[in-house]
Parts: C-alpha cells; sequence; structure tokens
C-alpha cells in the first residue's frame, strides 16, 4: 500500500522566516493534495498537484510536485503566526478511490 | 453555510456503550467518507460510499457500522466503545471519487472513552 512520509516532523520558526515542508510517496503519484489543520478544526484544503513540474501558490504558500522523485514540497514565504498548524500532504490512491495521508508537520510560528 | 457538518463536536462516554456520530453535505457530492485521526495526528480512512453503495471498508473492526440513507448523508454507528477508540473522526465528501478532486472535510468530533 502507498505511503507518505512527511519532513520534518516539526517546526519552530522565527516570524518573518521561510520554510519548506517535503512529503515523499513510496508509489507512483497521481495526485498530491496538501492540508492544513488548526486545533479542533477540519482540514482545509490549500492546493492539488497533479502533473510532474507543476507549481501552484497561494499567498504566500508554494507547492510544487516533482513526479521523477515522487515528491512535493510546500514553501511557505515570509511566515506569520496565522500560518501555524498541522500541515498534511495527502495522494490518491491508483484508483481515485481514497486519499492516503502523510503523518503531519506541526509548524510553530514565534513571533 | 457549512458544506460538511458532523455531529456532535464532542462525544464522552464510557466503554461498553454505543453511540452514533452523523455527517450531512450540502456539496452534491456523491462520495463521502469517513476518517480516523489518533492521537498522533495520523489520518487513517475508514470507510467510503458512493451514491449510497459501499466502496471502501478498510480493515474496521464489525463493531463501527456506517449507514447511508440517501448520498447527502453518512452516519457512524459504534457499538460497545473501546479505550482505543478514543479519536477524532472526520467525515469528508468528493463529486466522484478522489481521482482529480479533493475531499471536502467537516470540523470533526472528538471521541473519548472513559
Amino acid at each position: 500500500s502507498q505511503e507518505l512520509e512527511q519532513s520534518p516532523q516539526s517546526l519552530i520558526v522565527q516570524e518573518g522566516k521561510n520554510l519548506t515542508i517535503n512529503c515523499t510517496s513510496s508509489k507512483t503519484l497521481y495526485g498530491l493534495y496538501w492540508y492544513k489543520q488548526k486545533y479542533g478544526e477540519g482540514l482545509i484544503f490549500l492546493m492539488m498537484l497533479q502533473k510532474g513540474g507543476e507549481e501552484k501558490s497561494h499567498e504566500k504558500i508554494t507547492a510544487k510536485l516533482d513526479e521523477k522523485k515522487q515528491q512535493s514540497s510546500l514553501h511557505i514565504t515570509a511566515s506569520q503566526p496565522s500560518h501555524a498548524g498541522i500541515y498534511l500532504c495527502g495522494a490518491d490512491d491508483q484508483y481515485g478511490n481514497k486519499l492516503v495521508f502523510g503523518a503531519g508537520t506541526i509548524l510553530r510560528v514565534k513571533s | 453555510d457549512t458544506a460538511v457538518s458532523q455531529t456532535p463536536k464532542y462525544l464522552v462516554t464510557q466503554m461498553g456503550n454505543d453511540k452514533s456520530i452523523k455527517c450531512e453535505q450540502n456539496l452534491g457530492h456523491d462520495t463521502m467518507y469517513w476518517y480516523k485521526q489518533d492521537s498522533k495526528k495520523f489520518l487513517k480512512i475508514m470507510f467510503s460510499y458512493n451514491n449510497k453503495e459501499l466502496i471502501i471498508n478498510e480493515t474496521v473492526p464489525n463493531r463501527f457500522s456506517p449507514k447511508s440513507p440517501d448520498k447527502a448523508h453518512l452516519n457512524l454507528h459504534i457499538n460497545s466503545l473501546e479505550l482505543g477508540d478514543s479519536a477524532v473522526y472526520f467525515c469528508a465528501s468528493s463529486p466522484q471519487g478522489t481521482y482529480n478532486s479533493p475531499l471536502h472535510f467537516g470540523n470533526g468530533t472528538r471521541l473519548t472513552v472513559t
């Protein structure tokens, strides 16, 4: 079965600093999704990546997909306290029946 | 308007009890899911339904029984609750499976079994 490994597990950054979170799949990626979760809340969809080399941005968050490496990265520029939370990557299984998720990366931003 | 809503938000109960969690989506989606998030925040699929038909049953104990009365609702009933059932349960929906389509999640139900 497909597994997604996220790194780092947790991250503490000073406000204003940049950071990167990685997500590596054990199998071919058919679709890669990034979500953010705040404590006590549901998962908020951030971005979906489908093709190798694809890059998407939303405000100060950029996600890229490297199909050959079976890897995606999420980059936050000039982090703010509002960026704090748990970031999860999810991937389609080959049948499009479910999303498999990584274990998440806990991000804390110190002001 | 809430897209995917779950009730209750918190559920505290004793071992051996039976409880239900309800989920409703007003997005017109065909596929609904139940995911379980453990204490380490690991999110794992339990069930999925497409237009009331069970598609995925991911080796979940028989004590867990999903029911989909129509495609907008997917409820989860749990019999004989155990300590290990304590977790956050998320309902989600998507238009038609997950291919090229993100899941829309509810806010979760935090179940605590004492």
